[in-house]
């Protein structure tokens, strides 16, 4: 079975640069979420969808992040600008919601690194 | 709310001794809980969950964790750690009813040597 699948794993770009990250979530999953991981901060949620539809934005830092799911198959997260501070690991989870336990499934990350 | 508590950022324990990495949380009503690992530059991995039934779950690479209701814990343990458990683990929990999402501790650094 595929997993979540994450694109870039790893993107360098200077500030001020527009990123965009890509998360495939496990089919039949509808939920997804985008989380950030630093040595700072932890794991932090920034973002959550549930049937494509966003529910909890509040974790998202700025309005200079943004997140879609157009389709149930496709999510991304955007930084625009970039700045060294978004410099993070970036992780998409899915479940499949609903009645389930809301065990998360873990794509293995975008590593962003923001000159 | 909730929320979850790990409160050691770092366990260090000899290989082949038994390990503990504690975790409390807070949640109203009955909880389902989750341990995950992370091994380095790597997503993370679900470890075992406890939903309900049996305060002692079972689960992954000989990792189980017990339930106590009580203490609000859910501690992780192994009998006999290994060098190849060092690695970054997650305690979580959300509320069974409702469906909101999970709620992650701040991780807890396993380090095993040999």
């Amino acid at each position: 079975d595929a997993g979540v699948i994450q694109s870039p794993r790893h993107e360098v770009t200077e500030m001020g640069q527009e990123v965009t990250l890509r998360c495939k979530p496990i089919s039949g999953h509808n939920s997804l979420f985008w989380y950030r991981q630093t040595m700072m901060r932890g794991l932090e949620l920034l973002i959550y969808f549930n049937n494509n539809v966003p529910i909890d934005d509040s974790g998202m830092p700025e309005d200079r992040f943004s997140a879609k799911m157009p389709n149930a198959s496709f999510s991304t997260l955007k930084i625009q600008p970039s700045e060294p501070r978004d410099s993070a690991v970036y992780f998409c989870a899915s479940t499949s919601g609903g009645r389930s336990t809301g065990e998360l499934f873990f794509g293995e990350g975008s590593r962003l690194t923001v000159l | 709310a909730q929320s979850v508590a790990q409160p050691e950022d770092q366990v260090n324990v000899a290989e082949g001794n038994p390990l503990t990495v504690k975790c409390t949380y807070s949640v109203s009503g009955n909880p389902y809980l989750f341990w995950y690992v992370q091994y380095p530059n790597r997503g993370l991995q679900f470890l075992l969950k406890y939903i309900t039934g049996d305060n002692l779950v079972k689960g992954s690479y000989g990792f189980e964790a017990e339930f106590n209701k009580s203490q609000t814990s859910f501690h992780l343990k192994k009998p006999s750690a290994l060098v190849s458990d060092s690695a970054l683990y997650f305690c979580a929990v959300r509320a069974i009813s409702g469906n909101t999402p999970l709620v992650f501790g701040k991780g807890t650094r396993l380090s095993v040597i040999a």
